[in-house]
């Protein structure tokens, strides 16, 4: 199994532009997590989907984020506008709830950086 | 509102000594805790996740242990390595939901 995809792997943009990070789940997981990661608050879960269905974006910072499962291989996290307080690492995790207790498996991430 | 705390942030060992890495949790309400392995750069690697009604779980020369009620978890790993040089995370699944809260990691440097 090739794990969990993301891409890009890095991004720079300029603040003010529409950023959109992509996300592979592992095959046959029903569970979508998406992550950010900063030296000033760690890791936070922003949304996670359970097939395909938004269950939880208590953690959205803004309106500016939002997130799409329209199938259960393929979510999207846009930032529109993008600003500078913006730049992290953004990680995107799938888990199978018939699985090994909700073990997550994460993926390689998407490093953002808003200018 | 469950927090994780993971104290110390950093720790430097020599090789060859065991690894000692503690997680703290305020709600012992809990599913499971799963320790991760970040490297630099990298993604988290799952390395054990132990269920709430566990007292331990062993991979090779790593160990967690748990304990509910005092809302505690250790990692240990025996005879580090070089290699073992990361940043080691817990988290901690509620009883109810999906939402895993992290701690802010330990630091670990393995000097040869």
């Amino acid at each position: 199994d090739a794990g969990v995809i993301q891409s890009p792997r890095h991004e720079v943009t300029e603040m003010g532009q529409e950023v959109t990070l992509r996300c592979k789940p592992i095959s046959g997981h029903d569970y979508l997590f998406w992550y950010r990661q900063t030296m000033m608050r760690g890791l936070e879960l922003l949304i996670y989907f359970n097939n395909n269905v938004p269950i939880d974006d208590s953690g959205m910072p803004e309106d500016r984020f939002s997130a799409k499962m329209p199938n259960a291989s393929f979510s999207t996290l846009k930032i529109q506008p993008s600003e500078p307080r913006d730049s992290a690492v953004y990680f995107c995790a799938s888990t199978k709830s018939s699985g090994r207790l909700n073990e997550q498996f994460f993926g390689p991430g998407t490093r953002l950086t808003v200018l | 509102k469950q927090e994780v705390t993971q104290i110390p942030a950093a720790l430097s060992v020599p090789e060859g000594e065991n690894l000692v890495l503690n997680c703290s949790f305020t709600d012992s309400a809990i599913y499971n805790l799963q320790w991760f392995r970040q490297d630099p750069g990298k993604g988290l690697t799952s390395l054990l996740l132990i269920q709430s009604s566990q007292r331990e779980q062993t991979s090779g020369r790593l160990n967690a242990s748990l304990d509910k009620s005092s809302g505690r978890s250790t990692l240990y790993i025996a005879a580090s390595q070089p290699g073992d040089s990361a940043t080691y995370l817990c988290a901690v699944h509620p009883a109810a939901g999906n939402k895993l809260t992290f701690g802010g990691g330990t630091r670990v440097l393995v000097k040869p």
